[in-house]
């Protein structure tokens, strides 16, 4: 079955330094989604990426979506403190039939930022 | 604020009981879902509907019983349920193969 993996698993940084977190996929994917859960939250949509090479920026944070699309990496600039939470990948499989693709989500990084 | 609303938000509940969680959407989406989630795992898809019609279900104990009355609403019920079924439960809607919007979760306690 699909498989979405994702490191690191934690990361731990001063504020003002870059976090990136990357996620691979072991089939080709439809779209691959980001979302951000704040501790003791839900988990919050924050952009999809369709297109082969596909790269969107929103403020500090740059999404990338390979070439292949199976891989896909969020880069934040100059960390803060709001951007503590866990950053979560989900690749959508080629929806089957009249049914919609599969929504895997990789295992997460735990990002932590010292003030 | 999430448009998708999750009730109760706490639930305790021994292993006889017979519980339910809902769920309800109003923003037309024709796609929603259940998830379980642990603490410090991604979220695991539990069953997925498309227009009212269960189309995923993720090899789920039969313990978990999915229902969709209407496209605005989800339930999930619950019987006879184990410890290990503790767990965030989050519903999700969307709009075909768009984003999710989560509700903010039913945090369940099985006793």
């Amino acid at each position: 079955g699909q498989q979405v993996m994702q490191i690191p698993q934690y990361q731990h940084v001063q504020e003002g330094e870059d976090f990136t977190t990357y996620c691979n996929s072991s089939t080709t994917l439809s779209n691959i989604q980001w979302y951000k859960q704040r501790p003791g939250g839900h988990p919050v949509f924050l952009i999809q990426l369709v297109k082969s090479g596909e790269v969107k920026k929103q403020k500090r944070l740059t999404f990338q979506f390979g070439e292949a699309k199976k891989n896909s990496s969020l880069h934040i600039t100059a960390t803060q403190t709001t951007d503590v939470g866990t950053y979560f990948c989900a690749g959508r499989g080629n929806a089957g039939g009249t049914s919609y693709g599969k929504l895997t989500f990789g295992q997460g990084t735990i990002l932590t930022v010292h003030p | 604020d999430t448009e998708v609303t999750q009730t109760p938000k706490h639930l305790v509940m021994g292993m006889t009981n017979k519980k339910s969680l809902k769920c309800e959407q109003h923003m037309g989406h024709r796609a929603m879902y259940w998830y379980k989630q642990k603490a410090k795992k991604p979220p695991e898809l539990m069953f997925v509907y498309s227009y009212e019609k269960l189309s995923i279900n993720e090899s789920v104990p039969s313990r978990f019983s999915p229902e969709c009355p209407n496209s605005s609403l989800l339930n999930l019920h619950l019987h006879a349920l184990q410890p290990e079924d503790s767990a965030l439960y989050l519903c999700a809607s969307s709009l075909f193969t768009g984003e999710l919007f989560f509700g903010e979760g039913s945090r369940l306690t099985v006793l």
